[in-house]
């Protein structure tokens, strides 16, 4: 099983310009979770999902959307990048179990937003 | 809602000697507290994690330990040895989700050899 991998892995930008990460798992996990971790501030949750077809916002939505048409992607968008959105994004997905399951992390994509 | 705050930010050791990392949460109905451990360009991944009615946990020279009375965890890491040497989170899930994670802002542990 490769678990959660991430595309792409490094990406750069210019203000203004759109992109999509793309996350993918293959543990048939029914949760997946988009966090973004910047130097001295942990990881810090976006947007997450509990199952196809549902999203629901984290502690910092603003800029970004996501979508999850297939219960092992989840779609992370950026519609119009801006120098605070660079940062390092890590996909994760989890399996409810008895409801405080471990979160298999992705490898990560470092953005920047020039 | 949950806030999670980590102390200290780095933890410099010597090797064999142990090293303590704290958190403290605000949410008093928080049930879950993971530790995750994360190397230099990795991803992060879990280490340990205790539940709420456990006081203690180990796992051959890591231990977590609770007190839901002050609302503080923390990580022990006995014998240090160098490959140790990263960057730790503690988490803790909010009171609206048992699945959601609030993250601390993490500990660098540098293990002198």
């Amino acid at each position: 099983n490769a678990g959660v991998t991430q595309t792409p892995k490094f990406r750069v930008l210019k203000t203004g310009q759109s992109m999509t990460l793309l996350c993918a798992q293959d543990m048939n996990h029914e949760y997946m979770y988009w966090y973004r971790q910047d130097p001295g501030m942990g990881l810090r949750l976006i947007h997450y999902s509990v199952g196809e077809g549902t999203t629901a916002k984290g502690e910092v939505p603003d800029g970004y959307n996501v979508s999850r048409l297939k219960k092992q992607n989840f779609l992370l968008g950026l519609e119009s990048a801006a120098p605070s959105q660079t940062s390092v994004y890590f996909c994760a997905s989890s399996s409810p179990g008895q409801g405080y399951d471990e979160q298999f992390f992705g490898p990560g994509t470092r953005l920047t937003v020039l | 809602g949950e806030n999670v705050e980590q102390h200290p930010s780095t933890l410099s050791v010597q090797e064999g000697d142990s090293a303590v990392i704290k958190c403290t949460y605000s949410d008093s109905a928080s049930n879950y507290f993971p530790w995750y451990k994360q190397e230099l360009g990795k991803r992060p991944q879990l280490i340990i994690d205790i539940r709420s009615n456990v006081g203690e946990k180990k796992d051959q020279r890591i231990a977590v330990t609770l007190n839901k009375t002050a609302k503080h965890f923390s990580l022990h890491i006995t014998e240090t040895q160098p490959e140790d040497s990263a960057v730790y989170f503690c988490a803790a899930t909010p009171m609206d989700s048992s699945y959601k994670l609030i993250f601390g802002s993490g500990t660098r542990l540098l293990v002198r050899p």
